[in-house]
C-alpha cells in the first residue's frame, strides 16, 4: 500500500482565495483524521470521520473550514476564504480503529496564505 | 483543563548515548497514550500506544513507560543513532461521554543526535 496520500504537497495562495486539500486514506481504514500543525500551537485535531461520516468537528476553527468524505477513499478539507493565519501544515491520517489502533499520517500539505 | 507537558523542550546528545524524554499529563478520563516520532518535513510516525493497564512497551530501541497513578510517561532511547534526530510527540487520548475520541497533544521534544 502507498500509505496515506495527500495533495498538493505545497500550496501558496493569496488571502481570500479558496483552498482545497485532498486526502486518500489507506484502503480498508475506517477512520480518517484531519490535523493542523503550527509552530505556535503544535498539532491540533480538526475533524475526524468514521465510515465517511463526520463524528467530531469541534476542532474546526471556524465556519471558513469545511471537510467532506464523499466515499471511503477520498476526503477534502476546504478553506474559504483563506486568511494568513491559516498558514500551517495540514496532515491527514487514517486508522483501522478509532482509538486503539495506530494512526498512519500522510506527508502533509504545507499551506502558505499571503 | 486537559494538558500534556513534555520535557525537555530540546535535547542534544552524542551518537551512541541513551536518553529519556518525559511526558506529564492531566487528561482525564484516560484512554491511551501514544508516542510519535516526527522527522523534519514529514508526518508523525507512531512508536508506541499504551492503555491504562500497560506500564511498558518497546519498539526496537524505543521503550515507553506509563505510570497511570502519577500520570507520567517516559520514552527511553537506547544507543542513539543519527536517524533518531527528530521531534517526539506525546499524545494522550480520552473518550467523551458521547464516545468521541479526543486527543491532547504535547508540544514535543526536539532531539538532535550529534556524531
Amino acid at each position: 500500500d502507498a500509505g496515506v496520500i495527500q495533495s498538493p504537497r505545497h500550496e501558496v495562495t493569496e488571502m481570500g482565495q479558496e483552498v482545497t486539500l485532498r486526502c486518500k486514506p489507506i484502503s480498508g481504514h475506517d477512520y480518517l483524521f484531519w490535523y493542523r500543525q503550527t509552530m505556535m500551537r503544535g498539532l491540533e485535531l480538526l475533524i475526524y470521520f468514521n465510515n465517511n461520516v463526520p463524528i467530531d468537528d469541534s476542532g474546526m476553527p471556524e465556519d471558513r473550514f469545511s471537510a467532506k468524505m464523499p466515499n471511503a477513499s477520498f476526503s477534502t478539507l476546504k478553506i474559504q476564504p483563506s486568511e494568513p493565519r491559516d498558514s500551517a501544515v495540514y496532515f491527514c491520517a487514517s486508522s483501522l480503529n478509532r482509538d486503539g489502533e495506530t494512526q498512519y499520517f500522510g506527508p502533509g500539505t504545507r499551506l502558505l496564505v499571503l | 483543563k486537559n494538558q500534556v507537558e513534555q520535557s525537555p523542550q530540546s535535547l542534544i546528545i552524542l551518537e551512541g548515548k541513551n536518553c529519556t524524554l518525559q511526558c506529564n499529563y492531566t487528561v482525564s478520563p484516560f484512554s491511551n497514550l501514544r508516542w510519535y516520532k516526527q522527522d523534519t518535513g514529514r508526518g508523525p510516525v507512531s512508536l508506541t500506544i499504551m492503555t491504562f493497564s500497560e506500564n511498558t512497551k518497546s519498539n526496537g530501541r524505543y521503550t515507553a513507560t506509563l505510570d497511570a497513578d502519577t500520570k507520567q510517561s517516559s520514552l527511553h532511547i537506547t544507543a542513539s543513532q543519527l536517524s533518531d534526530s527528530a521531534s517526539y510527540i506525546c499524545v494522550v487520548s480520552t473518550l467523551s461521554s458521547g464516545g468521541s475520541y479526543i486527543p491532547t497533544f504535547g508540544r514535543g521534544t526536539s532531539l538532535i543526535v550529534h556524531p
